[in-house]
């Protein structure tokens, strides 16, 4: 089954600094990659996702690249501001359906 | 548009009690999943459903574990008896497209 990792487990940044959160998957048939961030006592939240005929999407101050041959995603964080401080989660698809297998979450600590 | 609704907020039972947790999906989302979450194993599919009918139940842990969905805006988890083990954050999430919208969660601690 598709298996995803996370890597660091937590990063600490200074405020204004950008934030790189890197993701590997096993199955090559993942289609979907999708970011979630989740604060303190409340539920994931979908921030940015990718589809594998995409290279790199970006929204504002967040970014998701995608290589496909090295099967890793990344989720890129610029001019970092407190309230970015949170756990983020990476997901893909499991082959082409609807169900996602995530990661353990990186924390994400932003120093003001 | 209200979210995903779950209740309760918070549960605290004794080992061996049913717990039933409780989830309101999104109007018009025609998915709804269980997750668990715990600091070992991270977020853990435990079933969904797509238009109320169950397709995945491969993550259920075991035979004490049970989910329905008896209509498009309500469903629930059950588990009987419950077990210390079974203590941790459950999230229920919809979608329409097969990006699950997550629910603020149940905490249960099983004593």
């Amino acid at each position: 089954g598709e298996n995803v990792e996370q890597h660091p487990s937590t990063l600490s940044v200074q405020e204004g600094d950008s934030a790189v959160i890197k993701c590997t998957y096993s199955d090559s048939a993942s289609n979907y990659f999708p970011w979630y961030k989740q604060e303190l006592g409340k539920g994931p939240q979908l921030i940015i996702d990718i589809r594998s005929n995409v290279g790199e999407k970006k929204d504002q101050r967040i970014a998701v690249t995608l290589n496909k041959t090295a099967k890793h995603f990344s989720l890129h964080i610029t001019e970092t501001q407190p309230e970015d401080s949170a756990v983020y989660f990476c997901a893909a698809s499991i082959g082409g359906n609807n169900r996602l297998a995530f990661g353990k979450g990186n924390q994400v600590v932003v120093i003001p | 548009d209200a979210g995903v609704i779950q209740s309760p907020r918070h549960e605290v039972t004794e080992m061996g009690q049913e717990v039933t947790l409780r989830c309101k999906p999104i109007s018009g989302h025609d998915y709804l999943f269980w997750y668990r979450q715990t600091m070992m194993r991270g977020l853990e599919l435990l079933i969904y459903f797509n238009n109320n009918v169950p397709i995945d139940d491969s993550g259920m842990p075991e035979d004490r574990f049970s989910a329905k969905m008896p209509n498009a805006s309500f469903s629930t988890l059950k588990i009987q008896p419950s077990e210390p083990r079974d203590s941790a954050v459950y999230f229920c999430a919809s979608s329409s497209s097969g990006t699950p919208n997550f629910g603020p969660g149940t905490r249960l601690t099983v004593t």
